[in-house]
């Protein structure tokens, strides 16, 4: 079962700016750095986000991640049909000794 | 180029067993954690497993604790999960992914392409 809680969905216009949110608690995101993964439809998960801000080489600018508290968000600017995907935010989880997943948010372009 | 390919999956009846692999290239395979990350079909993401690098510490997601066993071979390169009384919650694509932890931070930077395990009679 997921411990940190996303929006099932969110959609956006091509060049829109899209926010997702991820909400964690005290022993996951309260602790710990965020992280978010892309998965495109039918593959593997990619890191997208890591250290609550950090960009792999290779991920374009138009994403960026910020926390505060318990809770991250994910950003993308200038949304490209490309961007279509499910994300998943991500934390080490103390109280549980794991590595928890949010419950994933798809993202559609209109 | 790092990469990370599973193998082994396939279908299982309930009760049965069955191990899979993760080849690793690319990178100093022995300098690394390393896990397993699995997708239950149309589902969310479940971190399963960690092995350290010289597979002293390993680590389960509870729900599979006394079930499920990782190891690694460093002289081959290799990861593997050994499963076994897999149940039909099992199902899921199973993913070996590098891990990078330090203090508060941990993440998953590479991904294999995953293999598929079918728990059903």
């Amino acid at each position: 079962q997921s411990v940190l809680t996303q929006p099932p969905s969110a959609s956006g216009t091509p060049g829109q700016r899209v926010t997702i949110s991820c909400s964690g608690s005290s022993s996951n995101i309260g602790s710990n750095t965020v992280n978010w993964y892309q998965q495109l439809p039918g593959t593997a998960p990619k890191l997208l986000i890591y250290r609550n801000n950090q960009r792999p080489s290779g991920v374009p600018d138009r994403f960026s991640g910020s926390k505060s508290g318990t809770s991250a968000s994910l950003a993308i600017s200038g949304l490209q049909s490309e961007d279509e995907a499910d994300y998943y935010c991500a934390a080490w989880d103390d109280s549980l000794n794991g590595y928890v997943f949010g419950t994933g948010t798809k993202v559609t372009v209109l | 180029e790092v990469q990370l390919v599973e193998s082994g999956g396939g279908l299982v009846q309930p009760g049965g067993s069955l191990r899979l692999s993760c080849a690793a290239s690319g990178f100093t395979f022995s300098s690394y954690w390393m896990s397993w990350v699995r997708q239950a079909p149309g589902k969310g993401l479940e971190w399963v497993a960690n092995i350290k690098q010289d597979g002293s510490e390993k680590y389960y997601v509870d729900s599979v604790k006394g079930r499920f066993t990782i190891s690694r071979d460093n002289a081959k390169n290799s990861l593997y999960l050994q499963m076994n009384s897999l149940r039909a919650e099992d199902t899921a694509v199973y993913y070996c992914a590098r891990r990078r932890n330090w203090g508060s931070v941990d993440y998953f930077d590479y991904w294999g392409q995953g293999t598929l395990v079918t728990v059903s009679s």
